[in-house]
């Protein structure tokens, strides 16, 4: 089974209007960080926001915030008021307490547009 | 703010080449990652390293692999023998520490392109 399931390929956003970016998670443990990232067209990796599984409260950062459903293993990602500066590929990640390192482990990506 | 540096930005070698992709992590970090995106795919795990050895590593990171900390400051991914399908974007990332709740930090990638 898929780690990290991302079902939305690409979505599309009007301008200052908010979008949800879906990612769902499988894990046996019950110490896990999960985080999004932003990949703009210039390649680089850009960390949005981190929720951890013991936290209670929903992860937020200026206009991004995460909907942790840890019961459904849900971890979607909201965006309010979009800009067009926000379109990019956007990558969930789940780090897991496993090895001596605990790699991260990455979803295929949602491609988001955000249109006027 | 400290942050990842990754040298070459961009490298074009030819098959067969070996190439070697520099990093330099965050400076009191203790925990440094490769991983490998290639073009419109996800990014994957390539290898970790801690205290001077490798602590895991993927089905990816094969004999032509091979990572090294020569010196107090760099974290460098050696590829031997380059096949055109180890085209893709590398990521160098360090932590300050192991456990899951802890960010990784990412450098900005060296693009690498086999011909």
């Amino acid at each position: 089974a898929q780690k990290i399931t991302q079902t939305q390929p690409g979505m599309f956003v009007q301008e200052k209007e908010a979008v949800t970016l879906d990612c769902t998670y499988d894990t046996s443990d019950p110490s896990y960080g999960l985080f999004w990232y932003k990949q703009p067209s210039s390649g680089e990796m850009i960390f949005l926001i981190y929720q951890g599984s013991y936290d209670q409260q929903n992860a937020t950062e200026g206009r991004y915030s995460l909907n942790f459903q840890k019961a459904r293993k849900s971890a979607n990602l909201v965006i309010s008021a979009s800009q067009l500066g926000d379109s990019a590929m956007y990558f969930c990640a789940m780090r897991e307490n496993t090895g001596t390192a605990s790699k991260l482990t990455f979803g295929t990506g949602t491609r988001l547009q955000v249109t006027l | 703010e400290p942050e990842v540096t990754q040298t070459p930005s961009h490298q074009v070698t030819q098959m067969g080449q070996e190439v070697i992709l520099r990093c330099v992590p965050i400076s009191n970090h203790l925990y440094f990652y490769w991983y490998r995106q290639i073009l419109g795919q996800k990014v994957e795990f390539l290898v970790s390293f801690y205290n001077n050895e490798i602590s895991e590593k993927s089905e990816i990171f094969d004999d032509q692999f091979s990572v090294e900390r020569p010196d107090g400051s760099n974290f460098t991914l050696k590829i031997r023998s380059t096949k055109l399908e180890d085209s893709a974007m590398y990521f160098c990332a360090s932590s300050p520490a192991s456990g899951a709740t802890y960010e990784q930090y990412f450098g900005p990638g060296t693009r690498l392109t086999v011909t």
